[in-house]
């Protein structure tokens, strides 16, 4: 149980043009997913926390309008790169809370590699 | 500033010898929880520690959460080389409050 998958897995994109990446929760309900980026055997660095229907809440120097992010149902969350740029390059991670599980914990997908070239 | 330190921030060790990762910090968690990520893979959760002076064991892996709610540590014993990998702590303040810490990467010789 507690499965999250990422699509796509990697992503080769143009500078300048928008990339979305999904978020699903496989087998549980998920009211609250996370996104995080991650540099090379660094910690995960929290970008934006996603609500179910409504708006995310964003980190401080995350720019809402650059990462937009869509909890539209309880199993999925897209985060979108608009006009991305070689220096948003990085792997993206989500994460999911299991709504009927130990609220504490999260689930991690398996993340998304994305370089701008 | 990190919530959560961790120490060492890298290890390299001979298989079957023993270590110990710490997870530390000043605050306060009602929960901690311990993930292992390889690389290109998200973070794989290993366990969960809710108690104060609580101890969980995994086959070769002890986790400890610290009497006040406040650190925690891994100890593997007899390292293995399948226990290569980035070890992550992260704690949980209710609500949507969770911290990660600094990460260990830790890589077992053969």
């Amino acid at each position: 149980g507690a499965v999250v998958s990422q699509h796509p897995s990697r992503v080769i994109c143009k500078s300048g043009t928008s990339v979305k990446i999904e978020c699903r929760s496989l087998d549980f309900q998920a009211t609250t997913m996370f996104w995080y980026r991650q540099f090379p055997k660094k910690s995960l660095m929290l970008m934006a926390t996603s609500n179910e229907g409504s708006k995310a809440t964003y980190e401080q120097g995350v720019e809402k309008d650059k990462f937009l992010i869509n909890h539209a149902s309880l199993t999925l969350s897209t985060l979108t790169v608009t006009s991305a740029h070689p220096e948003d390059s990085s792997f993206y991670i989500c994460s999911a809370r299991d709504t009927g599980g130990f609220q504490e914990t999260q689930y991690f997908g398996p993340g998304t590699r994305l370089l701008v070239l | 500033t990190q919530l959560l330190e961790q120490s060492p921030q890298f290890l390299s060790i001979q298989e079957g010898e023993n270590l110990t990762v710490y997870c530390n910090s000043s605050s306060v968690f009602s929960s901690l929880q311990w993930y292992r990520q390889e690389p290109g893979e998200g973070p794989v959760l290993l366990v969960t520690v809710v108690t104060g002076g609580e101890v969980k064991k995994l086959k070769r892996l002890t986790f400890q959460f610290g009497d006040a709610r406040k650190d925690s540590s891994l100890h593997i014993t007899a390292a293995q080389t399948g226990d290569t990998g980035l070890y992550l702590c992260a704690g949980a303040q209710g609500g949507n409050q969770f911290y990660f810490g600094t990460g260990t990467s830790l890589t077992v010789i053969p």
